[in-house]
């Protein structure tokens, strides 16, 4: 597609839920990236993904989250037991940078997936 | 912890005025990128800036590196009800890192 896409773009689950958020990437853009923003900060980082495989996975707080990206393209977001806590703005973000994240270029971004739990 | 903090953290100013926002950041880098984020949207990148470089212009954009200060610093000339966003410097570490951002707000 011509940008990156995320749905749903809004999602209100109870306590304890299962969710899943997709990102479709700019076609071609090997890097993929989730990122979480919470009301009036910045993007926090979670994971990103260099073609199918989590190059860096650090930022993903608990093992309640999970990221996919079976054939390199569109990944998936994946909560389990959401809490409260976890309510945010989940985006993505792609890139056709390599491994040198910003030294050729800079990511692009979908619109997010707010989440809410209630 | 966060790489790349802003400052101000909130701008408020009167339309056709220059607005200013700054960035420091804590190791060394090889470039800096700011990006522009309107209210319930995603990011957008304005512009990149090497480590190699002092300044860099975009339309109304001037960016400035200075490396021995490890700061950067935004300047929106001429600015326009439509600059209101949030602004947020962004270093790349591997992945890349944001700041908290600054809250530009242009009064018509």
């Amino acid at each position: 597609g011509a940008g990156v896409s995320q749905t749903p773009s809004n999602k209100v689950t109870e306590k304890g839920k299962y969710v899943e958020l997709r990102c479709d990437p700019i076609s071609g853009h090997t890097a993929l990236y989730w990122y979480r923003q919470s009301l009036g900060q910045g993007p926090e980082f979670l994971i990103y993904f260099q073609g199918t495989g989590a190059a860096d996975d650090s930022g993903l707080p608990n093992d309640r989250f999970f990221a996919v990206r079976p054939e390199g393209s569109v990944s998936t977001l994946k909560i389990q037991r959401t809490e409260r806590g976890d309510s945010a703005v989940y985006l993505c973000a792609s890139s056709s940078s390599s491994v040198r994240i910003g030294e050729t270029g800079e990511l692009f971004f979908g619109e997010g997936s707010r989440l809410t739990v209630l | 912890s966060q790489q790349g903090e802003e400052d101000p953290q909130a701008l408020s100013i009167q339309e056709g005025e220059n607005a200013t926002m700054n960035c420091s950041y804590k190791t060394s880098i090889n470039n800096l990128q700011w990006y522009r984020q309107n209210s319930g949207r995603g990011l957008v990148h304005l512009i990149l800036i090497r480590s190699n470089e002092r300044e860099k212009h975009s339309g109304r954009l001037r960016v400035t590196l200075d490396t021995s200060k490890k700061s950067s610093s935004l300047l929106i000339t001429a600015s326009r009800a439509a600059d209101t966003a949030s602004y947020f410097c962004a270093k790349p570490l591997k992945k890349l890192v944001f700041g908290q951002g600054t809250r530009l707000t242009i009064n018509p």
